[in-house]
């Protein structure tokens, strides 16, 4: 049982390349979430999804989009990279919006 | 949408003592507080949480305190420890929205 697992760990892109964080939850959960954050700033939602085919914007989603490819996957995709993206991105997911997040282990990206 | 404040944002205690970290709240409508501990590199993990129905609740050392009039809850360590060091989230959520968290406190407990 491996919980919410996102890859990559670490990423380093240049200004302008596009990239997909993957994340996935065996824990059979309705809700995932991508927040980033940034020192000083908390965890920001970026993302979430309620349940398969669901998407709808959080605090911070501009220069990005996702997927809900299915219950299990939740996908970040950064079209065209800024360096005020970089930051760590983590993705969670909850049975339901008020209930426990479990989160994964985070992906560091630096944009250059 | 739901705005949760965190104070302070910085805290050091003295190994023993008590540490006392406090939130606010918007959104009357939100049920359910978690407090999320994350350690140097490592994810946030939950700690403890309440809901809209309890005032308060207690596991070993850790302990919250939710006020719903006030729209304030908060998270209380007691015999604080070097393993307590850590940056603490709180967050809020109803049934119909996400968790929204604060911005953190670093927590240092000095030996």
């Amino acid at each position: 049982n491996a919980g919410v697992t996102q890859t990559p760990k670490f990423q380093v892109l240049k200004t302008g390349q596009s990239m997909t964080l993957q994340c996935a939850q065996d824990m059979n959960h309705n809700s995932m979430y991508w927040y980033r954050q940034d020192p000083g700033m908390g965890l920001r939602l970026i993302y979430y999804s309620a349940s398969e085919g669901t998407t709808d914007k959080g605090e911070v989603p501009n220069g990005y989009n996702v997927s809900r490819l299915n219950k299990r996957e939740f996908s970040l995709r950064l079209e065209s990279a800024a360096p005020s993206q970089t930051s760590v991105y983590f993705c969670a997911s909850s049975a339901n919006w008020n209930t426990e997040a479990f989160f994964g282990q985070g992906t560091r990206l630096t944009v250059v | 949408g739901e705005n949760v404040e965190q104070h302070p944002s910085t805290l050091s205690v003295q190994e023993g003592d008590s540490a006392v970290i406090k939130c606010t709240y918007s959104d009357s409508a939100s049920n359910y507080f978690p407090w999320y501990k994350q350690e140097l590199g490592k994810r946030p993990q939950l700690i403890i949480d309440i809901r809209s129905n309890v005032g308060e609740k207690k596991d070993q050392r850790i302990a919250v305190t939710l006020n719903k009039t006030a729209k304030h809850f908060s998270l209380h360590i007691t015999e604080t420890q070097p393993e307590d060091s850590a940056v603490y989230f709180c967050a809020a959520a109803s049934g119909n929205t996400p968790l929204v968290f604060g911005k953190g406190t670093r927590l240092s407990v000095i030996a």
